[in-house]
Order: structure tokens, then sequence, then C-alpha cells
């Protein structure tokens, strides 16, 4: 099966804060691996993709086959970073991805 | 460079009617995706229109069809509608036989009200 299970739907943290959004798939294939974003009243946007290995507005996430998981963190929590953050998995072959239901971001001053 | 745009950014519809929905692609973008993101299910993939072609379709029954034209942009037409067809629908892009790690980029989308 397909699948993947963002666990958390809400998140709090505090400005300055270490932030961990938990991504975990399914998937008996080579895995390749997005987060994507939307800001409010912005479109979904691209934050990272594994292949890359880059970092983006502070955001890093790594692959870890054993325990399928591709968590997305960040050291120092900023209040532009409330967002909903989306893992998505991309299907070899079928040129699709499949999103998690997503985990709604929340900065507090 | 101009993003994906998709039109309209709403409709209302009754049951039983047709809905079209159409996007057009980042330039040099051949392959387009719809995505259905209906409350409390997430984003759903749809179709995918490659160079003209429909190359894959999720589990979603036929009355959801589409069509891409020769110049990329696509149209997602939905006949019979139902009420649980209600969501915001996503069109997004990529470069053509998109390599695995490729993103693909999304529009606004559309906002379809069933009454």
């Amino acid at each position: 099966a397909q699948r993947v299970t963002q666990p958390e739907k809400l998140l709090s943290v505090f400005k300055g804060a270490p932030v961990e959004l938990k991504c975990n798939y399914s998937y008996s294939g080579s895995p390749e691996l997005f987060w994507y974003v939307q800001y409010s009243r912005q479109r979904l946007q691209l934050l990272l993709r594994h292949i890359s290995r880059e970092s983006i507005k502070g955001f890093t996430a790594d692959l870890n086959k054993g325990e399928t998981s591709f968590h997305l963190k960040k050291p120092f929590a900023q209040e532009e970073d409330s967002a909903m953050y989306y893992c998505a998995l991309d299907i070899q072959g079928a040129q699709k991805l499949v999103f998690g239901q997503g985990t709604r971001l929340t900065i507090n001053p | 460079e101009a993003g994906v745009t998709q039109s309209p950014t709403h409709l209302i519809k009754t049951r039983g009617q047709q809905a079209t929905l159409r996007c057009s692609p980042i330039s040099g973008h051949t392959s387009v995706y719809w995505y259905q993101q209906a409350l409390g299910l997430g984003l759903q993939f749809l179709l995918w229109y490659d160079e003209g072609e429909e190359r894959n379709r999720g589990n979603f029954p036929p009355r959801f069809s589409g069509r891409q034209f020769p110049n990329y942009s696509s149209e997602l037409n939905v006949n019979a509608l139902e009420l649980e067809d209600s969501a915001l629908y996503l069109c997004a892009s990529s470069l053509a036989k998109r390599v695995r790690g490729q993103p693909q980029h999304f529009g606004d989308g559309t906002r379809l009200s069933i009454l």
C-alpha cells in the first residue's frame, strides 16, 4: 500500500523553540519524498525534496528508510513558519503524489 | 515566470449539473495533474495528462474526465455532480516525463460548491 501518515493534525510551539513535523510512509518501491507548505492565503508550494538534501528557510528533512520516516525539522521556529505542511510521496511510474493529511503548525510569540 | 493559473476561482453548481474547470501550466511544462482536496479527505490524485493524453487516473468514477489541449492547458470536467464533489480542485504542472524528485507546481485551485 502507498500511504503517507502525518500523525499530528495540529502542532503548536513557541517562537525560538525547535520544531519537528512527523511524516511516515508506506511504499514498496524506492521512496522519493517532498514537503509542501501552504501559508495563509497562498498556494501550495514546494518546501523541500529529499533528493536534493537542501535546507530551505532553516528547515531540513532526512529520509530514514529503516524507520520509513521523513520528518521535517527546524532548530528555532519563527512566527512566519506558521502554515499548513504536507508530506508527499512520489509514486514511481505513476507520476502522482500521495499526500499526508497535513499538519497545521502554529508558532506562538 | 507566471505560475500555474486556474479558473474560475469559485464555481457554484447544483446536483446533476456539469462543471468545467480550467488550468494553464507554467510555460514549458507539458504535464498537468489534477488533485481533489475535499474536507476531511486531504489531497487525492485525480488525473495526469501529458502530451495531450491521459496517462494515469486516481480512484475516481468515470464522470470525472478531462483533456489536454495542444498548448498544454487542461480542462477537468465533472458530470452528474453530486454533493460530495464539493471540494477544492488543484491543478499542478511539471516538465515532461518528469524525473522523480522533480516537483509539481500547484495553482491556487478552483473551489467547487454543489448545492
